[in-house]
Parts: structure tokens; sequence; C-alpha cells
């Protein structure tokens, strides 16, 4: 199965400051096709999660374009230009290339 | 608008079994592979199982396979988990999640909860 680690697993943030999450895999999740195969998620208190970024670096529709993926192969970057109030929860990413699908820790982002 | 309404959660006792749906609308549903995703209390998030759009490949995680079966009636637009064998590490939130291609989650039901607890 592939591993799926995070970094920070906590991250306090202040309002209007950047933030950036760490993804990665225990293999490549670039598929024969040029598809890194790695998603983001957001879980919202009480909420189900929602995806943020798909396919390692395509914000998903309605999603504001502070967040942006980046990133190839076992190494991932999630980052928040700047940080609303609205942001905080946990984020997940997941490997989509094989199943089991395998989802990181997540990183719980709060406000400072 | 695309919905995924999860039912069927409930309270059942070890070795039990218990069936969940997925009513999916807003969307051509046999178009789409379907997948479950569960949440322990407090934990993260896990994947289940998972089934393309004709029903005729499903996929399971090695915790559930042998006791876990996912189907779809796509005359119904109504995806299911049929769950036997029970156990307390069973107990989770449950959600449906659509997968579009090539693949990853775009939405995701409000979740239905099961306790397995004598």
């Amino acid at each position: 199965d592939i591993v799926m680690t995070q970094s920070p697993l906590s991250l306090p943030v202040t309002p209007g400051e950047p933030a950036s999450i760490s993804c990665r895999s225990s293999q490549s999740l670039l598929d024969s096709r040029g598809y890194n195969f790695l998603d983001w998620y957001l879980q919202k208190p009480g909420q189900s999660p929602q995806v943020l970024i798909s396919l390692g670096s395509n914000r998903a529709a309605g999603v504001p374009d502070r967040f942006s993926g980046s990133g190839t192969g076992t190494d991932f970057t999630l980052k928040i230009s700047r940080v609303e109030a609205e942001d905080v929860g946990v984020y997940y990413c997941m490997q989509a290339l094989q199943t089991p699908f395998t989802f990181g820790p997540g990183t719980t982002v709060d406000i400072k | 608008e695309v919905q995924l309404l999860e039912s069927g959660g409930g309270l059942v006792q070890p070795g039990g079994s218990l069936r969940l749906s997925c009513a999916a609308s807003g969307f051509t549903f046999s178009n789409y592979a379907m997948n479950w995703v569960r949440q322990a209390p407090g934990k993260g998030l896990e994947w289940v199982s998972a089934i393309s759009g004709s029903g005729s490949s499903t996929y399971y995680a090695d915790s559930v396979k042998g006791r876990f079966t996912i189907s779809r009636d796509n005359s119904k637009n109504t995806l299911y988990l049929q769950m036997s064998s029970l156990r307390a590490e069973d107990t989770a939130v449950y959600y449906c999640a659509k997968v579009p291609t090539p693949r990853w989650f775009d939405y995701w039901g409000q979740g239905t909860l099961v306790t397995v607890s004598s």
C-alpha cells in the first residue's frame, strides 16, 4: 500500500499570512499519462470533506484562488496565499493512483 | 445540483449486519464510479470500497474485504454498502463520494453514523 505522510500535523496561522502543507507518498503518484494522482481535501468542523485540489495542481470548481497545489512524483505542497478565518479545519492529502486509496494523517489548521 | 444522501446507519451489535444506501441525484449516475470512505470518531479518513459505473468492477480495503459488499442499482441511482460481521472498529461515519475521470472525489455526502456496540 502507498503510505502518505503530511507535515506539519498542526498549523496555527495568522489571518492574512501565507501557509503551506507538505505531503509525501511512499511511491511515485505520476502515471504514464502524466497525471499526478494526488488530491487535497479540507474537512471543516462538523462538515464532510470537500475537494480543494485534484491531480496535484487543479483547483476544484468554486475553490478560492488563494489555494494552490504543486509537486510531482512523491512530493507535493498545498499553499494558501493569505489565510482567512474560514480556512480552519483538517487538510488531507490522498493518493488515487491505486487501490487501496490512502489518505495522509491530516493537518489541523487553526487560527492563532 | 449534485446531491448524495446516505442512509441506513445506526446501532448494531458486534457480529451483526447493516446495509447503507447512498441516493444520488443531479448527475448521470451510471457514468461515474462511486466510493465509500469512513471516519472513526475523532480520527482521519479511511477509504473503504469503490465500484465502477457499470458495477462490474469492485475494490475493497483489506480491513473490510470478505465482510463488506459494495453494489449499485443504476436504475434507482443508488449506491449500497452491505456490511456483515461487524466489529467495534467499524464504528465510523460512512461517506459516499462521486468519482469523475481521471479520478478524484468531487462530491461527498453528509455521512451516516454506524455504531457497533453491545
